[in-house]
């Protein structure tokens, strides 16, 4: 069965970075694109971008543009999203999510989520 | 940007009654290229990620009960549970992909309560 599994949890100061990694199961790694989404506490879905994993192309939204880097290493079947001069709202529970074959813009499974707190 | 905006943020229902949300877009997210719909659901359960309801406005995904459905077309949508269960209690989202591969955006998400 598809399985995405994230990271643990990270407690980082402001200004350091952090690398949240999501490793899949279950399916044919290269044949899919992951989607980074996040969610701050009490508040709503924010897609921040997606990593193709066959290209290793990206796309994110302009806000994170300098911050965000999403890599993969297709030996491992693991994706990563690294952001870095954290702020303190950046404290959110960051979800990978694997976007659909056929609707690349659509995800159908998804991590537990990992938990970034910044916080000096 | 294209903006989507849920309506209501919150709404209470009755056991075994209908639950009707509404999602708009701020442009047309109808491609007139393969008459679509570039429009998902999403449902999240508390301390879990989000579930894939619907896609392309109005597709199930595989064993999503036929209580849901979705309806709509060009920049109004809707959700429907046309009889709330107890496990339908949840945060439901939104999401256009038709920016996409540039461009995703979530609704803010309503809250469904049972009454």
């Amino acid at each position: 069965q598809v399985q995405l599994v994230q990271s643990g949890s990270e407690v980082k100061r402001p200004g350091a970075s952090v690398k949240v990694s999501c490793e899949s199961s279950g399916y044919t790694f290269t044949d899919y694109y992951i989607h980074w989404v996040r969610q701050a506490p009490g508040q709503g879905l924010e897609w921040m971008g997606w990593i193709n994993l066959k290209t290793a192309a990206t796309n994110f939204v302009q806000k994170f543009q300098g911050r965000v880097t999403m890599t993969r290493d297709t030996s491992i079947s693991t994706a990563y999203m690294e952001l870095t001069r954290l702020r303190s709202d950046d404290t959110a529970v960051y979800y990978c999510a694997r976007g659909t074959a056929l609707v690349p813009g659509v995800t159908d499974y998804w991590g537990q989520g990992t938990l970034v707190t910044v916080s000096s | 940007d294209i903006v989507m905006t849920q309506s209501p943020d919150s709404l209470a229902v009755s056991l075994g009654e209908r639950a009707t949300i509404s999602c708009k877009s701020s442009q047309n997210i109808l491609y007139s290229s393969n008459n679509k719909n570039y429009l998902a659901w999403y449902q999240q359960k508390p301390g879990q990620p989000p579930k894939l309801l619907i896609y392309w406005a109005s597709t199930r995904e595989s064993g999503v009960p036929d209580r849901f459905s979705g309806s709509g077309s060009g920049t109004d949508f809707t959700l429907t549970i046309s009889s709330l269960q107890a496990e339908d209690v949840a945060v439901y989202y939104c999401q256009q992909y038709y920016g996409s591969p540039r461009e995703l955006t979530f609704g803010g998400g309503t809250k469904v309560e049972i009454k």
